[in-house]
C-alpha cells in the first residue's frame, strides 16, 4: 500500500541548531516528492520538491532535502533554524497526476 | 500570499445543516483540489476539478459534493452535517505541467 511515514510527530530544536526532519515513504514507483510548511492559520505552502534529477534539491527558507532511493526517504534539513521556522511540516508524495499522499505532519518547535 | 482565496474563513453550524465552500484559484490555474484537514485524520484528499470537470475523487462522503464554474472558481457543498465534520478545509490549485499546488487558507468549519 502506498503510505507516508513522518515518524515525529513533534521536534524540539534550539534556535540556531540544525533540524533534520523524517519522511518515509512506501510507493509503487520513483514518486515525485514534497515538502510543505504550515504556519498557523495559513494554508501549506510549497518548501521544495523532488522530480528527478539531482537527489539534492534547494528550497526556499534555506531548506533542502535528499532523496535517497535505497531508504525511500526524503528527509527535511535545514542548517541553522529561526524562530520563524516553527511551524508543521508536511511530506508527500505522488505521481505526475498530483494525487499526492500526504504524511501527518511534524510540528517543529523551536526554543530560544 | 498564495493566489488561492477561500470564503468564509471561519464557518459555524449546527448538525444536520448544508453550507458552502467557496474557493478562487490562482488566476490561470485549471485545477482546483479539495481538502479536508483534521486532527485525527490528517490531511486528506476529497476532490479534484479540472477546467470545470471532475477528475479524481478522493475520500469524499456522499453527503459532500462540489463543483467548478466556467470562470474556475469552486463550490464544496457539505451537507446533512455531523459534528465529525468539524475541520480545515482547504483549496488548492495548480497550473499545466509540473506546477506544485497552491494552497488557500483555509475555511474553518465548526458543527455544533
Amino acid at each position: 500500500a502506498q503510505s507516508v511515514t513522518q515518524p515525529d510527530i513533534h521536534i524540539t530544536v534550539s534556535e540556531g541548531a540544525s533540524l533534520e526532519l523524517r519522511c518515509n515513504y512506501s510507493y509503487g514507483a520513483t514518486p515525485y516528492l514534497f515538502w510543505y510548511v504550515q504556519s498557523p492559520g495559513q494554508g501549506l505552502q510549497l518548501l521544495l520538491k523532488y522530480f528527478s534529477g539531482d537527489t539534492l534539491v534547494q528550497g526556499i527558507k534555506g531548506f533542502e532535502a535528499e532523496f535517497k532511493r535505497s531508504q525511500s526517504s526524503f528527509n527535511l534539513r535545514k542548517p541553522s533554524v529561526h524562530w520563524s521556522d516553527a511551524a508543521e511540516y508536511f511530506c508527500a508524495v505522488g505521481a505526475s497526476n498530483y494525487q499526492l499522499i500526504w504524511g501527518a505532519g511534524t510540528k517543529l518547535i523551536i526554543k530560544p | 500570499d498564495s493566489g488561492v482565496t477561500q470564503t468564509p474563513k471561519h464557518l459555524i453550524t449546527a448538525t444536520g445543516q448544508r453550507v458552502t465552500l467557496r474557493c478562487s484559484p490562482r488566476s490561470g490555474d485549471l485545477s482546483v483540489y479539495w481538502y479536508q484537514q483534521s486532527l485525527d485524520q490528517g490531511l486528506q484528499f476529497l476532490i479534484q476539478y479540472y477546467n470545470g470537470e471532475e477528475r479524481a475523487k478522493g475520500n469524499i462522503l456522499e453527503r459532500f459534493s462540489a463543483q467548478q464554474f466556467p470562470d474556475l472558481h469552486s463550490e464544496l457543498n457539505l451537507s446533512s452535517l455531523e459534528l465529525g465534520d468539524s475541520a480545515l478545509y482547504f483549496c488548492a490549485s495548480r497550473g499545466p505541467n509540473n506546477s506544485p499546488l497552491h494552497f488557500g487558507n483555509g475555511t474553518r468549519l465548526t458543527v455544533t
